[in-house]
């Protein structure tokens, strides 16, 4: 099974500013990295597939750069509604596995 | 715009039977990948098992087989059946669709429904 350790566990941001979040596999995924976003109450919501395409609707000022072991999602400048976690997903090899999860909050 | 909707008992007794349907509306099941994911309370995410309307199925090996998941195309309806469930098997469980064997990401959701194991 690929394990998907996401960093840090919280992050601490204040609006405008930019958030950079970490998603590392246990072994290679190439470039089959998806991203989620969850708000509280809700359901996750697809942001990123293939590593780096964006999903219809997600905003340009989130970014993703890696491929392999290493990945990095970057909001460039957060906006009140980004505040939320954020997951990072797999689907390089069954089982599909999620990381752990980074909640983004409000400094 | 397709839309998922999860529907079930929110309480089970431990040692039964888990059962959930997954309603599909502005669209077919045809053709899709659909799949179940769950996420215990204040926890993280696990995908469950997934189901093509051809019947192949995948099940996660965590889930030491207990998992049936079955599709209706006359009802657009996806169903999961969780045997043998413990506190464990506590959590919201959500629907998703994913397109293919190499677009193995999830979207869309469904809103969820929360299970509670207890007697």
């Amino acid at each position: 099974e690929i394990v998907m350790t996401q960093s840090p566990a919280t992050l601490s941001v204040s609006p405008g500013e930019r958030a950079t979040l970490s998603c590392r596999a246990s072994q290679s995924v190439s470039s089959r990295l998806a991203w989620y976003q969850q708000k509280p109450g809700q359901a996750p919501r697809l942001l990123i597939y293939d590593a780096s395409t964006r999903a219809t609707g997600t905003p340009a000022r989130f970014s993703v750069s890696g491929s392999g072991t290493e990945f990095t999602l970057t909001i460039s400048s957060l906006q009140s509604e980004d505040f939320a976690v954020y997951y990072c997903q797999q689907y390089d090899d069954w089982p599909l596995t999620f990381g752990g999860g980074t909640k983004v909050e409000i400094k | 715009q397709v839309q998922l909707q999860e529907s079930g008992p929110g309480l089970v007794r431990p040692s039964e039977t888990l059962s959930l349907t997954c309603t599909v509306s502005g669209g077919s099941i045809s053709g899709y990948y659909w799949a179940w994911i769950r996420q215990p309370p204040g926890m993280g995410l696990e995908w469950i098992s997934y189901i093509h309307q051809d019947g192949e199925t995948k099940q996660n090996p965590s889930l030491k087989g207990r998992v049936t998941v079955s599709a209706d195309s006359s009802k657009n309806q996806i169903s999961l059946n969780l045997n043998s469930v413990s506190a464990a098997d506590t959590a919201m469980y959500y629907c998703a669709r994913f397109i293919g064997s190499g677009s193995r990401w999830f979207d869309p959701w469904g809103q969820g429904t929360l299970v509670s194991v207890s007697s």
